[in-house]
């Protein structure tokens, strides 16, 4: 079992539907990660939070909205998604030192599979 | 170039062989390095972390830096069948992952 819990591990949506996945961690980490994974690819990074606030967007589309309520939880909101969207969205977390995010390693949840239909 | 380069495989090896995954990268920038495992359906677990050039053994793995030749290394010794999964190799201060390599370990 991993110490980041993703819920639900799985989802079906239409491209009209709003849905939200949520992430949870108890290890005290204060960044937290977004990515997606496509068959056969590697995770591919859409946002990180730091200290609850918004550090890094790597361009990703409007239809996805990410939340940091507390330093525990992480959301992604998703409305109007296209079936390319279609996916494993996994949620990650890590320590952060000297400010400085990506020098400790990322901790995985066991991601969400989103269909699009 | 890509980033980050590494054999997608399949690499093919029977029980108790000791494996050799790879990556190679071209920004000096990336100082911290992970390698992950990842089984189908899972999302990746963390193996080993270092960033400095050298090895690092943690049981039947070890990790090898060599940021000269921006090269890193992942061995397993007296691999097992549960040792199956898709080998990730990532550059953790620019958030790059290598596309990758699938392991099979045959009994």
């Amino acid at each position: 079992d991993t110490e980041v819990t993703q819920t639900p591990k799985h989802l079906v949506m239409g491209m009209t539907n709003k849905k939200s996945l949520k992430c949870e961690q108890h290890m005290g980490h204060r960044a937290m990660y977004w990515y997606k994974q496509k068959a056969k690819k590697p995770p591919e990074l859409m946002f990180v939070y730091s200290y609850e606030k918004l550090s890094i967007n790597e361009s990703v589309p409007s239809r996805f909205s990410p939340e940091c309520p507390n330093s525990s939880l992480l959301n992604l909101h998703l409305h109007a998604l296209q079936p390319e969207d279609s996916a494993l969205y996994l949620c990650a977390s890590s320590q952060e030192k000297s400010g400085a995010l990506g020098n400790q390693p990322q901790h995985f949840g066991d991601g969400t599979r989103l269909s699009i239909l | 170039q890509k980033e980050v380069e590494q054999d997608p495989g399949p690499l093919s090896v029977p029980e108790g062989a000791i494996v050799s995954l790879n990556c190679t990268y071209s920004n000096s920038a990336f100082q911290y390095f992970m390698w992950y495992r990842q089984y189908s359906r899972k999302g990746p677990e963390l193996l080993m972390y270092t960033y400095s050039s050298g090895n690092k053994e943690d049981g039947r793995f070890t990790a090898q830096v060599d940021k000269s030749s921006k090269y890193i290394s992942l061995f397993i010794r007296d691999s097992q069948p549960s040792d199956s999964a898709t080998y990730l190799c990532a550059m953790g201060n620019k958030f790059y992952f290598g596309s990758g390599t699938k392991l099979n370990v045959k009994p």
